[in-house]
């Protein structure tokens, strides 16, 4: 059964710092892996998607890595502000299905001004 | 284009009573997905459905739980009889045909069982 742990749990930092979050999987037979930010109180956001043939994904100040061989993922954000604050999620297939996501707890963000 | 609409946002419900909760997903999506989040367990895929026929039900914790989706622009979970362990905030989300299966959420319902 696949399982996601996200490290750290918690992160504060202060406004325009370059910030890492990891994501790591049990199984690393992973076809896509998604991130997704979550606001409080509200649903998810898709952030970033890597696809079986790619390795990583920018969108702005984000870019996410995918590395298959050892099952490992992170989320870089670039001069960070205080609006990136949310928990950010990530999620990836799991159970020989490419449908069936499985999500991490998340890492809660707060960028401080 | 519209997202992922899900009804009601909020619901507060009697132990024993029966739930609904409702889905529309995002037109031309085929891949429908429901699932539920606590502090506890996170998020937990319950059930998911392509072009409108159910896939896989695994995640369904009990007989409780029931999954339909009539159509493709519809879907409801349905809980009968609701407990007060079933709080949770559910939530659907659908993916489109060749997206890589980018899942777009729904803003989810908060089911409070008392």
């Amino acid at each position: 059964k696949q399982e996601v742990t996200q490290i750290p749990a918690a992160l504060s930092v202060p406004e325009g710092e370059n910030l890492v979050l990891n994501c790591s999987f049990t199984d690393s037979a992973i076809y896509n892996l998604q991130w997704f930010r979550q606001d409080p109180g509200k649903g998810l956001t898709s952030l970033l998607l890597i696809q079986s043939s790619q390795r990583e994904q920018t969108s702005g100040r984000l870019n996410a890595s995918l590395d298959k061989s050892s099952g490992r993922s992170t989320l870089y954000i670039a001069a960070s502000q205080p609006g990136d604050s949310a928990t950010y999620l990530c999620a990836g297939n799991s159970g020989g299905s490419n449908y069936k996501l499985t999500f991490g707890k998340g890492t809660l963000l707060t960028v401080n001004p | 284009d519209a997202g992922v609409i899900q009804s009601p946002r909020h619901e507060v419900t009697e132990m024993g009573q029966e739930v609904t909760l409702r889905c529309k997903p995002i037109s031309g999506h085929d891949y429908l997905f429901w699932y539920r989040q606590t502090m506890m367990r996170g998020l937990e895929l319950l059930i998911y459905f392509n072009n409108n026929v159910p896939i896989d039900d695994s995640g369904m914790p009990e007989d409780r739980f029931s999954a339909k989706m009539p159509n493709a622009s519809f879907s409801t979970l349905k809980i009968q009889p609701s407990e007060p362990r079933d709080s949770a905030v559910y939530f659907c989300a659908s993916s489109r045909p060749g997206g890589g299966n980018e899942q777009f959420f729904g803003p989810g319902t908060r089911l409070t069982v008392l």
